[in-house]
């Protein structure tokens, strides 16, 4: 059972353009979402996070917003740049559950120059 | 500082094999976490090991196990290993045990099960 999911597999973008990535999830429990970024051959690497208590977090080109309602969040990214193509995960946890972690299956970014 | 480091980076085996995976976390990180990673599955949780204590499993069967030890070098084992068990395998490290820190993943073992 998918609790969190990324119902797009991939999403190309012009370079200078906004980048709109999105991910679902189901449990009413999870209240820290994080979302992750990955380049072929790497392991993921934490890109910026948000706790349920805000619905939206800025770091730099890098926005999330969370709607607790209809449960979703999204990342944007403006503006775009080649080296933000990369597979995008979006991860979720609850409280007291340590580092267990629910992750999306992921949207491959491809950023057109 | 080094970042989470894995070992080895591929290994192929075959049915009905066991097999281990080293994970060596970044200085400091008491927490490491277990993840397997397959198409259109996206990272499923396996474990979590904090100062060498199970803090967490997922929904995986008997079959997988780990361990960690007193300096949280962390292994993992899969026994009687199946086709389906071919996956790349990442390990995470935290500083502690909450859901409120990012994880830092090491680059993943690629096992292929034949």
């Amino acid at each position: 059972d998918q609790q969190v999911k990324q119902n797009s597999p991939s999403l190309s973008v012009q370079e200078g353009r906004i980048s709109i990535l999105n991910c679902d999830y189901t449990n009413s429990m999870f209240d820290y979402f994080l979302w992750y970024k990955k380049y072929p051959a790497e392991g993921p690497t934490f890109l910026i996070s948000i706790s349920s208590i805000k619905d939206k977090n800025e770091d730099g080109r890098f926005t999330v917003f969370l709607n607790k309602s209809a449960k979703h969040l999204s990342l944007h990214i403006v503006p775009s740049q080649p080296g933000d193509s990369a597979v995008y995960f979006c991860a979720a946890s609850a409280a007291n559950t340590g580092n267990q972690f629910y992750f999306g299956t992921g949207t491959s970014l491809t950023v057109i120059p | 500082k080094a970042g989470v480091t894995q070992t080895p980076r591929y290994l192929i085996k075959t049915r009905g094999q066991q097999v281990t995976l080293s994970c060596s976390p970044i200085s400091g990180h008491r927490s490491v976490s277990w993840y397997q990673q397959t198409p259109g599955q996206g990272l499923q949780f396996l474990f979590e090991y904090f100062s060498e204590t199970q803090r967490n499993k997922g929904n995986f069967p008997g079959r997988f196990s780990g361990r960690q030890f007193s300096n949280s070098r962390s292994e993992m084992n899969v026994s009687t290993l199946e086709l389906g068990d071919s996956a790349l395998y990442l390990c995470a490290s935290s500083p502690r045990t909450s859901s409120y820190n990012e994880q830092f993943f090491g680059p993943g073992t690629r096992l292929t099960v034949l």
